[in-house]
């Protein structure tokens, strides 16, 4: 069964360091997702991405972070300067459609981002 | 914010039904109910999703009343690896906005 796959699982940084998470979206699904989740909290939407463009984004998404499919499988999420509130996990999911439909996000196993 | 209500913690006996509720009283009428579960700090794990009717697969069955304004998330037979945290979301156009769901504990 196809699934979305996420490295590196584990990703310890310094503050200030910059860091890019990487996912591999199912293949044949054209939209793209990140989430984080801080250690105990809810699971918060950080970007939707489709055809090499930002669809949605939330407040938490500013400038510090970026997004790209650098080529035709991965998807990755950069966070340019990081603090140590960027300490989450951080979840990549993928869609067949997107919006203006409705239809399954399937997400991947995680990557633990720990800044000191 | 999330659109939906859900208990905080619930309980069920091993090899017996966990019936989870959802309300969502504010519901539009082409929003879907969806459900997922996250297992430890694990990515969530979509269940089932509904719009109007009655849904089953493989994992659970779905009831959604009438009125759209709640829904029951149904585990038939609970085993020990169900223990999870359940989020109910209503979602349009891939929104998916998760609360704080159920954590559900299955017990022997």
């Amino acid at each position: 069964e196809p699934e979305v796959t996420q490295t590196p699982s584990h990703q310890v940084t310094q503050m200030g360091q910059e860091v890019i998470l990487r996912c591999v979206p199912i293949s044949n699904h054209l939209y793209f997702y990140w989430y984080r989740q801080i250690l105990g909290q809810k699971v918060e939407f950080l970007v939707s991405f489709y055809n090499n463009e930002i669809s949605e984004k939330s407040e938490i998404f500013d400038d510090q972070f970026s997004v790209e499919r650098p080529d035709g499988s991965n998807f990755t999420l950069k966070i340019r300067s990081t603090k140590l509130e960027d300490s989450a996990m951080y979840f990549c999911a993928s869609s067949e459609a997107g919006l203006g439909f409705t239809d399954t996000q399937y997400f991947g196993p995680g990557t633990r981002l720990t800044v000191l | 914010d999330a659109k939906t209500t859900q208990p905080p913690s619930m309980d069920c006996a091993e090899g017996r039904a966990a019936n989870l509720p959802c309300n969502h009283s504010t519901i539009s009428g082409n929003e879907y109910v969806y459900w997922y579960r996250q297992i430890h700090s694990q990515g969530p794990q979509y269940i089932i999703h509904g719009l109007k009717n009655n849904e089953t697969n493989e994992m659970a069955s779905l009831i959604i009343t009438e009125d759209r304004k709640s829904s029951t998330l149904i585990l038939p037979h609970a085993t020990l690896r169900d223990t999870a945290v359940y989020y109910c979301i209503v979602s349009l156009n891939n929104d998916m906005r998760f609360g704080a769901g159920t954590r559900l504990t299955v017990k022997p």
